[in-house]
C-alpha cells in the first residue's frame, strides 16, 4: 500500500526555520512529481510547492516564494520542505501528496499523507 | 490565477438522501478538475479527477460532471462515512494550483 508520512512539524517562533520531511514507500518515488499542500486552522486547502520527478521543475506559491525550498532525495524516497523566515500566517497542517501521473505533472493528487502541524507563534 | 468557487458552504443532508455540490471556475479549465474529501485527522482522499473519472476504490455513489467552468459532485445516497468537507481543485492552468473554499456536508 502506498504510504506518505510527514514529519518535522512543531512550534517555532516568527522568523524561525523548520524542515519538513515526507517519507514514502510502496511505489517508485523517483517516477512521480510531488507536492506540498497546507491547511491553516479553519481554512481551506492551499497549494504550496511542487517538484518534478527529477527536480527539473520546481514551482512555489507567491506566499512562500523566497522563503520555502522544496527538494527531494530519490535515493531515500523522500520529499522535503525547508521553511525559513516563518510567519504566523504559515501556521497550518502541511500535507505531502503524489501526482496521479507517472513521469508527468498533472497537478492532481492521488495519495496524500496525514499531515504535520506547523505552529508559528511567539 | 484561476479562482474556484464552491457552493453551498454547508449542506445539511439526511443519510440516504442525495447531495449535490457545485464548483465554478473563473475561466475555462476544460475537464481538469479534481474533487477531494477531507475528514479531521485523516489524509485527504481523491474522489474524482478529469471532472468525471472516479479514483481507484471510490464507490459508484460518487459522480462528477461538468466541463469548462461549471462542475458538480453528486453523492447519490449519503452514507454515514460521507459526512466530511469536499474540495474541488483545478489543474488546467498552473502554477498556481487552486482549490475551492470547500463544502461541508453535515448530518441533517
Amino acid at each position: 500500500e502506498v504510504q506518505l508520512v510527514e514529519s518535522g512539524g512543531g512550534l517555532v517562533t516568527p522568523g524561525g526555520s523548520l524542515r519538513l520531511s515526507c517519507a514514502t514507500s510502496e511505489f517508485t518515488f523517483s517516477s512521480y512529481s510531488m507536492t506540498w499542500v497546507r491547511q491553516a486552522p479553519g481554512k481551506g486547502l492551499e497549494w504550496v510547492s511542487s517538484i518534478s520527478s527529477s527536480s527539473s521543475y520546481i514551482y512555489y506559491a507567491d506566499s512562500v516564494k523566497g522563503r520555502f525550498t522544496i527538494s527531494r532525495d530519490n535515493a531515500k524516497d523522500s520529499l522535503y520542505l525547508q521553511m525559513n523566515s516563518l510567519r504566523a500566517e504559515d501556521t497550518a497542517v502541511y500535507y505531502c501528496a503524489r501526482d496521479i501521473l507517472i513521469f508527468g505533472s498533472s497537478g492532481a493528487f492521488d495519495y496524500w499523507g496525514q499531515g504535520t502541524l506547523v505552529t508559528v507563534s511567539s | 490565477e484561476i479562482v474556484m468557487t464552491q457552493s453551498p458552504a454547508t449542506l445539511s443532508v439526511s443519510p440516504g438522501e442525495r447531495a449535490t455540490l457545485s464548483c465554478r471556475a473563473s475561466q475555462s479549465i476544460r475537464s481538469n478538475l479534481a474533487w477531494y474529501q477531507l475528514k479531521p485527522g485523516q489524509a485527504p482522499r481523491l474522489l474524482i479527477y478529469g471532472a468525471s473519472t472516479r479514483a481507484t476504490g471510490i464507490p459508484a455513489r460518487f459522480t462528477g460532471s461538468g466541463s469548462g467552468t461549471e462542475f458538480t459532485l453528486t453523492i447519490s445516497s449519503l452514507q454515514s462515512e460521507d459526512f466530511a468537507v469536499y474540495y474541488c481543485q483545478q489543474y488546467n492552468n498552473w502554477p498556481p494550483l487552486t482549490f475551492g473554499g470547500g463544502t461541508k456536508v453535515e448530518i441533517k
